[in-house]
């Protein structure tokens, strides 16, 4: 979507092995979010971020670590993969009041072999 | 845990006919969203309604709101082939980092 990227869009990676993921948006929203999307269970929030340095965690977030270090960047990190983290993983943002809803990157298609 | 469950999980609907799914929740919220996937893409806004109103509109799409039997429901009017696609309500409970629960979605397929 306008405004926010993700990249890579496909990753096949072996288990054990670090794996980061990376959101960008140009649109200077404060919060940031990271989803995973899989059958049977809709989305569920991993980590979120509401300004630069300030992450906190979200409903699944054993097994994944996030950084913000500058406003239009937020990294998803999997330190140690693991098959159950095969997944599509979406970013978010939103701005102040949220009253516009939430704008998603096309996704990372992620596969842990 | 899932926030909202959406029903039906599928639906299939002929070109001009209406599409009704529901949506119920468990706690309070400030708002309710709706949104879009088309297969293989992220997710896309429809409609915002507040705790405080009762339905709200935005070109085919109607949606209600009643509180005290914590539900919703979207309805698309005049169906299209091109409303082919996942729908998803997310409900906000005014917490503090804005975030947003969803529903496990209903599957919409509108046949020509």
């Amino acid at each position: 979507d306008a405004g926010i990227t993700q990249s890579p869009r496909h990753k096949v990676t072996e288990t054990g092995t670090p794996v980061t993921l990376r959101c960008h948006q140009t649109e200077n929203h404060r919060y940031m979010y990271w989803y995973r999307q899989d059958p049977g269970h809709g989305l569920r929030l991993i980590h979120y971020s509401y300004g630069v340095k300030d992450t906190d965690k979200g409903e699944v977030s054993d097994g994944y670590s996030v950084s913000r270090s500058k406003t239009e960047d937020f990294l998803l990190t999997l330190e140690s993969a693991t098959s159950s983290q095969t997944s599509v993983y979406f970013c978010a943002i939103t701005g102040d009041r949220a009253v516009y809803g939430y704008t998603f990157g096309s996704g990372t298609r992620l596969t842990v072999v | 845990s899932q926030q909202g469950e959406e029903d039906p999980q599928a639906l299939s609907i002929q070109e001009g006919e209406n599409a009704t799914m529901n949506c119920s929740y468990k706690t309070s919220i400030n708002n309710l969203q709706w949104y879009r996937q088309n297969s293989g893409r992220g997710l896309v806004h429809l409609i915002l309604i507040r705790s405080n109103e009762r339905e709200k509109h935005s070109g085919r799409l109607r949606v209600t709101l009643d509180t005290s039997k914590k539900s919703s429901s979207l309805l698309i009017t005049a169906s299209r082939a091109a409303d082919t696609a996942s729908y998803f309500c997310a409900t906000s409970d005014n917490n503090a980092g804005n975030m947003l629960t969803f529903g496990g979605g209903t599957r919409l397929m509108v046949k020509p």
